[in-house]
């Protein structure tokens, strides 16, 4: 089966650094994607990984490790707009997306 | 850059109406799309892949009959649901395979589904 897995919340402080960790076991793996999600809203892409190693974008960054089915999205430098939902997601073959049960992450001034 | 357009974005209506949702791709054409549906405070469950001219694939558990959907061009998929009750409420969003860029896929904005 397929099984993605996520913390149901965390909490940070504006300016500081947080993790989102994010582990799988999927059927095949072809890539590994990070979404942003407002309520109400779509998600957003953030990053791709799909060899082992950490990909640099801005204020965030994500980290994969395919031998241990593990994965990491950091924010740094954190903003009030970062508030939302970040939704970890695998793909399997070369069409579906997986998604993980996401994480809603609040951000304190 | 490539756009999903998703119409209707809310619907409200009374158990036992059939709601049709659209997605379109506005500029490019596409021939996988994908239809999911997000319950409050969960995340995306995909239920089915939508090909142009061929059968959607449903993934299990989800009502081939309950939920129709129709990929009859290569910018246009539907979702119907048909005869919805109240449990059907929920948070629907289609996307689309995109064809570069390391984007997987293209997400249309949703269609919140109420019904009475």
């Amino acid at each position: 089966g397929q099984n993605i897995d996520q913390p149901t919340e965390m909490t940070a402080t504006e300016g500081a650094i947080v993790q989102i960790n994010c582990t799988y076991q999927t059927s095949g793996f072809n890539g590994l994607f990070w979404y942003q999600q407002h309520a109400g809203e779509a998600p957003t892409f953030l990053s791709y990984n799909v060899l082992d190693g950490l990909e640099e974008k801005g204020r965030f960054s994500s980290f994969l490790s395919r031998s241990k089915g593990y994965s990491y999205l950091l924010l740094k430098e954190l903003q009030m707009k970062d508030s939302a939902s970040y939704l970890c997601a695998v793909r399997p073959n070369t069409d579906k997306l997986i998604f993980g049960t996401g994480t809603r992450l609040q951000v304190f001034p | 850059g490539a756009v999903v357009s998703q119409h209707p974005s809310r619907v409200i209506c009374k158990s036992g109406t059939s709601v049709k949702i659209e997605c379109r791709s506005l500029d490019f054409q596409a021939t996988t799309m994908f239809w999911y549906r997000q319950f409050p405070k969960q995340s995306l469950m995909l239920m089915a892949t939508s090909n142009e001219g061929s059968k959607a694939t449903y993934e299990q558990g989800v009502e081939k009959d309950k939920f129709l959907i129709n990929h009859a061009s290569l910018t246009l998929s539907t979702l119907t649901v048909t005869s919805a009750h109240p449990e059907d409420s929920s948070f629907y969003i289609c996307s689309a395979r995109s064809r570069t860029g390391p984007q997987p896929q293209h997400f249309g904005d949703g269609t919140r589904l109420s019904i009475l």
